[in-house]
């Protein structure tokens, strides 16, 4: 079954700058990677995704890369803003199942 | 389109009591259903899943067990609480034979044993 690592598990920086965040996967036929943000006390809410055909998928100051390869994907944040303090997940699909197993989470504090 | 709908949003509960929660999915037929349970500050846990009507798959072994008695409810529960079953349970649903759109996620219920 699928297994995914991410780091790191926590990560500061500062307003503007940029941050990233970095998952591996081990099952080379997993095809769907989304990304989640968790705002405190809220649901996991998709931000972004990519398929294993594309190898960056960009939406504002938010981009995905994916190395098949590798077997690794990145969520990028540019530009970072205060509100973009919360908690994202990587997750990718199983190929065998319905299942997306999910990465243990990043928490991201961007200061002021 | 699509709602997921997920009640109550907060329990306080005795250990040794009951539990149900209930989860629907509107605008969708035959959705893959699922519970997952987070510890605070913690990852996702996977608790059950489901692709049909009386399928339940289980993840993990628990004091807790799922049900799906239609098509787009999902309900999970247990018979008596124990403390360790304090979290936040998340219900979500997504596209049946996995067609590559990500779970979403229900508002979620913050349980609390005490």
């Amino acid at each position: 079954g699928e297994n995914v690592e991410q780091h790191p598990s926590t990560l500061s920086v500062q307003e503007g700058d940029s941050a990233v965040i970095k998952c591996t996967y081990s099952d080379s036929a997993s095809n769907y990677f989304p990304w989640y943000k968790q705002e405190l006390g809220k649901r996991p809410q998709l931000i972004i995704d990519i398929r294993s055909n594309v190898g960056e998928k960009k939406d504002q100051r938010i981009a995905v890369t994916l190395n098949k390869t590798a077997k690794h994907f990145s969520l990028h944040i540019t530009e970072t803003q205060p509100e973009d303090s919360a908690v994202y997940f990587c997750a990718a699909r199983d190929s065998g199942t319905y299942k997306y197993i999910f990465g243990t989470g990043t928490r991201l504090k961007v200061l002021a | 389109s699509q709602t997921i709908h997920q009640w109550p949003a907060t329990l306080v509960q005795p250990v040794g009591s009951p539990l149900s929660l209930e989860c629907t999915v509107e605008g969708t037929s035959n959705p893959n259903l699922y519970w997952y349970r987070q510890a605070a500050g913690r990852g996702l846990q996977l608790l059950f899943y489901s692709v049909g009507i009386g399928q339940i798959s289980s993840e993990v072994p628990q004091n807790l067990s799922a049900s799906r008695p239609q098509d787009r409810q999902f309900i999970l529960s247990s018979k008596k609480l124990l403390l360790s079953d304090s979290g936040f349970y998340l219900c979500a649903w997504s596209v049946q034979g996995g067609a590559g759109v990500g779970y979403t996620f229900g508002s979620g219920t913050r349980l609390t044993v005490v």
